[in-house]
């Protein structure tokens, strides 16, 4: 069966740090994948989806940028956070064409 | 563009009693709509779909209804528990946009035991 995993849980960094957050996925192969954030207590924003290895679509302008090394791996970047990028970061998966998203469990990043 | 909206925001309902979360969708291509249950701390997880060849799938006490022509779909919860209090998304998707998910702003459910 299909699983994901993202790490870490939880997270605080300071104000102007980088930023890096991992997201894998097994069982399944050239899924469609996706970043979320959400603000507590409020909905999903997509950030970023990718459709394969290196292709990567952003879909707000913002401090941060994704990357897809390998085919089940989708990374979250950030050179210098801000205070405004705290909150709730999801990755998901789902296989090509009219298909469900599968939700990892988040990470939730705290910015001092 | 594509919009999902979702009603109500906040719902608080007695243990035992049903509950009902009410989409709509702006795009006629949309043919797939999946609900999704988020509790604390943890990502959403798919409860139930449904497709736009039936007007409704049950699962044990989830339903969900969907309506083409009015493009309204809705999630049904009977005999509600206290573990059924989460936010809850809907969705909606179809060729527009490469199979793109418009997800609703989402309904915090409260069970009262």
């Amino acid at each position: 069966s299909q699983t994901i995993h993202q790490w870490p849980a939880t997270l605080v960094q300071p104000v102007g740090s980088p930023l890096s957050l991992e997201c894998t996925v097994e069982g399944t192969s050239n899924p469609n994948l996706y970043w979320y954030r959400q603000a507590a207590g409020r909905g999903l924003q997509l950030l970023f989806y990718s459709v394969g290895i290196g292709q990567i679509s952003s879909e707000v302008p913002q401090n941060l940028s994704a990357s897809r090394p390998q085919d089940r791996q989708f990374i979250l970047s950030s050179k210098k956070l801000l205070l405004s990028d705290s909150g709730f970061y999801l990755c998901a998966w789902r296989d090509p064409g009219n298909q469900p998203q599968h939700f990892g469990d988040g990470t939730r990043l705290s910015i001092l | 563009g594509e919009n999902v909206e979702q009603h109500p925001s906040t719902l608080s309902v007695q243990e035992g009693d049903s509950a009902v979360i009410k989409c709509t969708y702006s795009d006629s291509a949309s043919n797939y709509f999946p609900w999704y249950k988020q509790e604390l701390g943890k990502g959403p997880q798919l409860i139930i779909d449904i497709r736009s060849n039936v007007g409704e799938k049950k699962d044990q006490r989830i339903a969900v209804t969907l309506n083409k022509t009015a493009k309204h779909f809705s999630l049904h919860i009977t005999e509600t528990q206290p573990e059924d209090s989460a936010v809850y998304f809907c969705a909606a998707s179809g060729v527009t946009g490469g199979f793109k998910t418009i997800f609703g702003a989402g309904t915090r459910l409260f069970v009262k035991a």
